[in-house]
């Protein structure tokens, strides 16, 4: 089975600065996507930005970008020019490449709750 | 367009009542998920469906717990005689089709609470 460990419960910066998220997984697999969610109080889990496994080059959202080490299996989130809305929990997630029954879903990590300090 | 929609908000119910949680999900999208939030559990994954095709239920907790779609659209996931710990968050999900890098979307989820 796949795991996704987040160690960080908490994790704050001041606005402007950067700060980085950090995930890691297991899995067995080598086909698979990798996804960091954001989920505000409204508790609307709102997608950040997404990697594919087969893929080298990390993926880039404007001021989010992802340090995706495969071999390490580890996955990284660095959110630059920290700004006040992006306060929240952050969720890293795992979902298998390939379509079999009941191979859609997203295993979560425990998340990483980042408050943004003004 | 509009997004993925759950009803209720909000539900509190006494312990042994059975309750019903309803998703509509993005119109065309043929994947649905349902997943769970809890404190001591964290985001775990319930059930699956994906079109006509047969539902994924192995992420159910128990048989109290149980899902349909009607119509390939709106779905309705109903907890039995619920319990202390089935208080959660019962978040939603659709995508456009099931795999590759099809994001799922997540209604805003319904915050059951049981006394």
């Amino acid at each position: 089975a796949q795991t996704v460990t987040q160690s960080q419960p908490e994790m704050s910066v001041q606005e402007a600065e950067t700060v980085t998220l950090s995930c890691t997984y297991d899995t067995s697999e080598s086909d698979y996507y990798l996804f960091w969610y954001k989920q505000p109080p409204s508790r609307q889990m709102i997608l950040v930005i997404r990697q594919e496994a087969y893929k080298q080059q990390n993926a880039t959202e404007n001021r989010f970008s992802v340090n995706f080490q495969k071999a390490a299996k580890s996955f990284s989130l660095k959110i630059s020019d920290s700004q006040l809305g992006d306060a929240a929990m952050y969720f890293c997630a795992y979902r298998r490449g390939i379509i079999i029954q009941g191979a859609q879903k997203l295993v979560f990590g425990q998340g990483t709750r980042l408050t943004i300090n003004p | 367009g509009a997004g993925v929609s759950q009803s209720p908000s909000n539900k509190v119910t006494e312990k042994g009542k059975d309750v019903e949680l309803r998703c509509d999900p993005i119109s065309g999208h043929t994947a649905l998920y349902w997943y769970r939030q809890s404190l001591g559990q964290g985001l775990e994954f319930l059930i699956y469906f994906q079109g006509n095709s047969a539902p994924d239920k192995s992420g159910l907790p128990s048989d109290r717990f149980s899902a349909e779609r009607t119509g390939g659209s709106v779905s309705t996931l109903t907890i039995q005689r619920t319990q202390q710990e089935d208080s959660a968050v019962y978040l939603c999900a659709s995508s456009i089709i099931a795999g590759g890098s099809y994001e799922q979307y997540f209604g805003p989820g319904t915050r059951l609470t049981v006394t």
